[in-house]
């Protein structure tokens, strides 16, 4: 199984500002996935991310509100913009192995919480 | 309706019992079934995954898988004030789908 590590571990943010979320892999992965766990619910799938191309995002999900970077096979960032309290949730980066994907390994979380 | 449904909980049991945990879905694609545990404050860990239907046992957990019910379980014997935490069902297709994961269900081991 990889490795994942993510900082920041939690933050509280301002209404309007922006926060980068960093996901670190130990191996060199294909696909890095970022979810979203709202208090109390289960994960909501926010993009898939590829090296070396865009990332594809899920539907109520769009580029301009959480543009997210691969540079390299080990490492993404999550970019929340523009926060409002109905973004503080718990922010996951993971990756897969398998032929189907079908397995899957979460970092830590990031916890936000915005006011 | 919601592609995975899974009873939120919360369940309580004493130390030693038998813990049985559930998941239903409606799409006949899913073919590979998993359970992660998630502890407080952390992300979740995967604990068991089954390909198609049939039964998978390691130490104290078993997976169970029913395809033709579309019904999935989680069995966990002489359960220990440890085993703590939420459980997630999830579940995927050959297809390149997305993860599709139950709601979780939160249980407390009681010594």
């Amino acid at each position: 199984s990889a490795v994942i590590s993510q900082k920041p571990s939690r933050d509280i943010c301002q209404r309007g500002t922006s926060l980068t979320i960093q996901c670190q892999v130990d191996s060199q992965v294909t696909m890095m996935f970022w979810y979203r766990q709202q208090p109390g619910q289960s994960l909501t799938l926010i993009a898939t991310a590829n090296q070396g191309s865009e990332a594809t995002y899920e539907s109520g999900f769009v580029i301009d509100k959480f543009p997210i970077s691969r540079p390299n096979l080990t490492f993404s960032t999550l970019t929340v913009s523009n926060m409002s309290p109905e973004d503080s949730s718990i922010y996951l980066c993971s990756v897969a192995s398998g032929s189907y994907q079908e397995t899957q390994y979460f970092g830590p979380g990031t916890r936000l919480l915005v006011l | 309706q919601k592609e995975v449904e899974q009873d939120p909980g919360p369940l309580s049991v004493p130390e030693g019992a038998i813990v049985s945990l559930n998941c239903t879905y409606s799409n006949s694609a899913f073919q590979y079934f998993m359970w992660y545990r998630q502890y407080s404050r952390k992300g979740p860990e995967l604990l068991m995954y089954t390909y198609s239907s049939g039964n998978k046992e390691d130490g104290r957990f078993t997976a169970q898988v029913d395809k033709s019910s579309k019904y999935i379980s989680l069995f966990i014997r002489d359960s220990q004030p440890s085993d703590s935490a939420t459980y997630l069902c999830a579940m995927i297709g050959t297809s390149g789908s997305r993860l599709t994961f139950g709601e979780g269900t939160q249980l407390t081991v009681n010594p």
